[in-house]
């Protein structure tokens, strides 16, 4: 089954304890990306990635982390997590070749106390 | 100002009837523009996309592209109460690459 795997799906934490939340996709695709879902805000992306090693920032890069180095995981790293970074966290995948139509997994709902 | 703007809703229309979202886009060098749909406590799922100015079908749902008034629409026919959901726009431009930007969203209840 195609699909885009977000561990872990719930997660509390206290500020400044380093944590990665981690993706995987069994779907060949080139594109990942990284949004956060906040009430009010809409859908934010964080970072994005064309290719292994490739990896540009969106509108919200500030205290996060990602690395690319294989194709199908694209774990989001928060080296020193603080409140603000509360939120439901969505990985999406999507083919190079019709990069735009993306796939996005079941989401993480993180809490930074 | 914010790069795509919906009005937040919440939109309520009875089973059968046609349902009308709208959103606009600040950028004229926006490239593409989508439609997801997202059922409450659930992630987005694509609905529609669209590229060019007009209009693009695809079952009881037709997406309405406007390039030169910069606005883009998504009409559902014949809604029914599983429509109910946040339906998000999104858009893309050309020269930041293959970033995304989405809309608050709009809510749609379909009363039986």
């Amino acid at each position: 089954e195609a699909q885009v795997t977000q561990n872990p799906r719930y997660l509390i934490t206290v500020t400044g304890k380093k944590l990665t939340v981690t993706c995987s996709q069994n779907m060949n695709h080139e594109y990942m990306s990284w949004y956060r879902q906040d009430p009010g805000l809409g859908l934010r992306q964080i970072y994005y990635s064309m290719n292994v090693e490739v990896t540009d920032k969106g509108d919200v890069p500030e205290g996060y982390k990602v690395s690319r180095k294989e194709k199908r995981n694209f774990p989001l790293i928060l080296e020193s997590p603080s409140p603000n970074q509360t939120s439901l966290y969505f990985c999406a995948s999507s083919l190079r070749q019709d990069v735009n139509i993306q796939y996005f997994g079941a989401g993480t709902r993180l809490s930074v106390l | 100002q914010k790069e795509v703007e919906q009005n937040s809703g919440p939109l309520s229309v009875p089973e059968g009837a046609i349902a009308s979202l709208n959103c606009t886009y600040s950028d004229r060098v926006s490239q593409s523009f989508f439609w997801y749909r997202q059922y409450s406590g659930k992630s987005p799922e694509l609905i529609m996309s669209i590229y060019s100015n007009g209009d693009k079908e695809d079952g009881r749902f037709t997406a309405q592209l406007n390039k030169a008034s910069q606005y883009v629409s998504l009409l559902i026919r014949d809604s029914q109460p599983s429509d109910s959901a946040t339906y998000l726009c999104a858009v893309t431009k050309y020269y930041t690459g293959n970033q995304f930007y989405f809309g608050t969203g709009t809510s749609l209840t379909v009363i039986p």
